[in-house]
């Protein structure tokens, strides 16, 4: 059973425009989602977290929004730049307890020049 | 700063031989992982430990173990490696217990494995 599902598996988006990547979880017990970035080769590391009791949280170029009554939640890249040319995971867990992230697939994003 | 150090980066294995991948954390976190990345799937949890002496299984735990002796280090052992272990292994850690844990994962470089 896949607790966390991530999408697109990949995406191509123009120099400048808008990343869009979707993620929906099942457990209404989690409380923590944060954002992984992964660079060809390195480890992923985090990008941004989000915790339910706020709606959106931006954080330069990159904002999560989350909509607690759907189980849904999204990061959207804004001004997307090559450099931003990763993969991203979402998890989902709940923070403060020994449980374990849930990740979703990944999404392979891609920034043309 | 080191964080979590991975040995090695990558190894190529005949099937059947034993292979241990090494982790090691200089940032005392209490919780340390095993991850395997495949293309499609996705990070899948091997292994975990909460803290030092006690280890849990994950979502893929077949064909590997692992031992967690002190703080620092969290080996991961594949006894007989077959083909389909192929993949590139992350180790993980994060504060862990109580209110130091933010649900952050630090992880290292990976260690890409292929087995023949």
């Amino acid at each position: 059973q896949q607790q966390v599902k991530q999408s697109p598996q990949s995406l191509i988006v123009q120099k400048g425009g808008i990343s869009i990547i979707n993620c929906a979880y099942e457990n209404t017990a989690f409380d923590y989602f944060p954002w992984y970035q992964q660079f060809p080769g390195k480890g992923p590391a985090l990008l941004i977290a989000i915790r339910p009791d706020v709606s959106e949280k931006k954080e330069g170029r990159f904002t999560i929004s989350f909509n607690k009554s759907a189980k849904q939640f999204s990061l959207h890249i804004m001004d997307s730049q090559p450099g931003d040319s990763a993969t991203y995971f979402c998890a989902a867990s709940k923070a403060n307890r020994d449980d374990k992230i849930i990740f979703g697939k990944g999404t392979r994003l891609h920034i043309l020049p | 700063i080191a964080g979590i150090t991975q040995a090695p980066t990558s190894q190529i294995l005949a099937a059947g031989r034993r292979m241990t991948l090494r982790c090691t954390q200089d940032m005392r976190h209490n919780a340390m992982y095993w991850y395997r990345q495949d293309l499609g799937l996705g990070l899948r949890l091997i292994h975990y430990s909460n803290t030092a002496g006690t280890t849990g299984k994950g979502e893929v735990p077949d064909g590997y173990s692992v031992s967690r002796a002190n703080t620092d280090d969290f080996p991961l052992t594949l006894a007989s490696a077959v083909p389909s272990q192929t993949s590139v292994y992350f180790c993980a850690s994060s504060p862990g217990r109580g209110r130091a844990n933010t649900g952050e994962l630090f992880f290292g470089e990976g260690s890409r494995l292929t087995v023949l």
